[in-house]
């Protein structure tokens, strides 16, 4: 079945304490991207990837480090979570020839 | 600036009623324009996947539909049902940067 897996799914956490968000996909897409939604801003994006070893800052990547060493998985690291950083993030994935997007079921983040 | 728009934000309608929902973008060189279905808290759903060759496509009670030259899509929804309550996104992907740009949603009520 083709999917986008993300995990934790929910996360607690406390100012500065590093964490990463893992995302996997198995349909071989060369794009990944993450994005936060927050009530009222919509969904903006973090970063994206659009193949191994290549990323680039989307809307709002500060505060946010990801990397791209495997063509399926696309971590996004907080080094130093801060409480503005409380959101709901979603990774996702698409194929550059017909440019349907997948969607992870979302990771929410609490930082305290 | 690309832009992707969502009017109105939220719709409340009695169940069985026939809706439109639109969905207008400022640049008409897009790739294709998805719809996506999300429930409170959940992550998206993709309803509808058009490309910028089609005019409409058609899944069950939905149809969306395509008009570049216009910068619009609809979402039809036919005899709609209180299960049919979700926030609908949708997300235009553009040729001129690889980017896709999302709007903000429209917040549909079916009432009982």
């Amino acid at each position: 079945e083709a999917q986008v897996t993300q995990n934790p799914r929910y996360l607690i956490t406390v100012t500065g304490k590093k964490l990463t968000v893992t995302c996997s996909q198995n349909m071989n897409h060369e794009y990944m991207s993450w994005y936060r939604q927050d009530p009222g801003l919509g969904l903006r994006q973090i970063y994206y990837s659009m193949n191994v070893e290549v990323t680039d800052k989307g809307d709002v990547p500060e505060g946010y480090k990801v990397s791209r060493k495997e063509k399926r998985n696309f971590p996004l690291i907080l080094e130093s979570p801060s409480p503005n950083q409380t959101s709901l993030y979603f990774c996702a994935s698409h194929s550059g020839s017909t440019g349907e997007l997948f969607f992870g079921e979302g990771s929410r983040l609490t930082v305290l | 600036k690309q832009e992707v728009t969502q009017i109105p934000a939220a719709l409340s309608v009695p169940e069985g009623e026939n809706l439109v929902l639109n969905c207008s973008f400022t640049d008409s060189a897009i790739y294709n324009l998805q719809w996506f279905r999300q429930d409170p808290g959940k992550g998206l759903t993709s309803l509808l996947l058009i490309q910028s060759s089609q005019r409409e496509q058609t899944s069950g009670r939905l149809n969306a539909s395509l008009d570049k030259s216009s910068g619009r899509s609809t979402l039809y929804i036919a005899a709609s049902q209180p299960g049919d309550s979700a926030t609908y996104l949708c997300a235009a992907y553009m040729n001129r940067d690889d980017k896709i740009i999302f709007g903000k949603g429209t917040r549909l009520h079916i009432l009982p």
